[in-house]
């Protein structure tokens, strides 16, 4: 699955925990994206990155972060986790126009 | 929100039949692309057209799109039992490197 590798692959936790989720490619692409996927709205764009340490908002940004410290690498952090915040995560990444998804993460607020 | 719609929500047909399903988007885009999710898995790239195209075909995909509607379309023909999955549009907005999705179309193919 184009070198795409998320984790954890599942995570159940508590309201007001912090939360990191991880995304490692071994593609060398430049962008990296989070998603998040909900029944009814599609997925969403949460952040991306065009570069180490160049990241950017996308439409549901609030309660989170990310990170970039190496080009294969993008954390994205639930600062303090909420109910709202239980979905499913996707990474992808950019290679001749098109993207490329991990597998998913399916987190669980309680 | 840049958020795009797709029409229907959910579609049911018999194996054999053709499938069509449609995508409006919000903003002006570079392309537009066509995604597959299976249940449980990550969204696979089917197909992408560009502004200045109007129609482009893979094998039993036809994409059409109608950048003065902000409206695209995908049908697949003689849908078999496998094409059972969810069928997202995705475009780009032409400020950048982002990509923005529709709230994706749930098809079902009846053997």
């Amino acid at each position: 699955d184009a070198g795409i590798t998320q984790s954890p692959r599942h995570k159940v936790t508590e309201t007001g925990t912090p939360v990191t989720l991880r995304c490692h490619q071994t593609e060398n692409h430049r962008y990296m994206y989070w998603y998040r996927q909900d029944p009814g709205h599609g997925l969403r764009l949460i952040h991306y990155s065009y570069g180490v340490k160049d990241t950017d908002k996308g439409e549901v940004s609030d309660g989170y972060s990310v990170s970039r410290s190496k080009t294969e690498d993008f954390l994205l952090t639930l600062e303090s986790a909420t109910s709202s915040q239980t979905s499913v995560y996707f990474c992808a990444i950019t290679g001749n126009e098109k993207l490329f998804f991990g597998s998913g993460t399916q987190l669980s607020v309680l | 929100s840049q958020q795009g719609e797709e029409d229907p929500q959910a579609l049911s047909i018999q194996e054999g039949e053709n499938a069509t399903m449609n995508c409006s988007y919000k903003t002006s885009i570079n392309n537009l692309q066509w995604y597959r999710q299976n249940s449980g898995r990550g969204l696979v790239h089917l197909i992408l057209i560009r502004s200045n195209e109007r129609e482009k075909h893979s094998g039993r995909l036809r994409v059409t799109l109608d950048t003065s509607k902000k409206s695209s379309s995908l049908l697949i023909t003689a849908s078999r039992a496998a094409d059972t999955a969810s069928y997202f549009c995705a475009t780009d907005a032409r400020t950048g490197n982002q990509f923005y999705f529709g709230t994706g179309t749930s098809l079902t193919v009846i053997p």
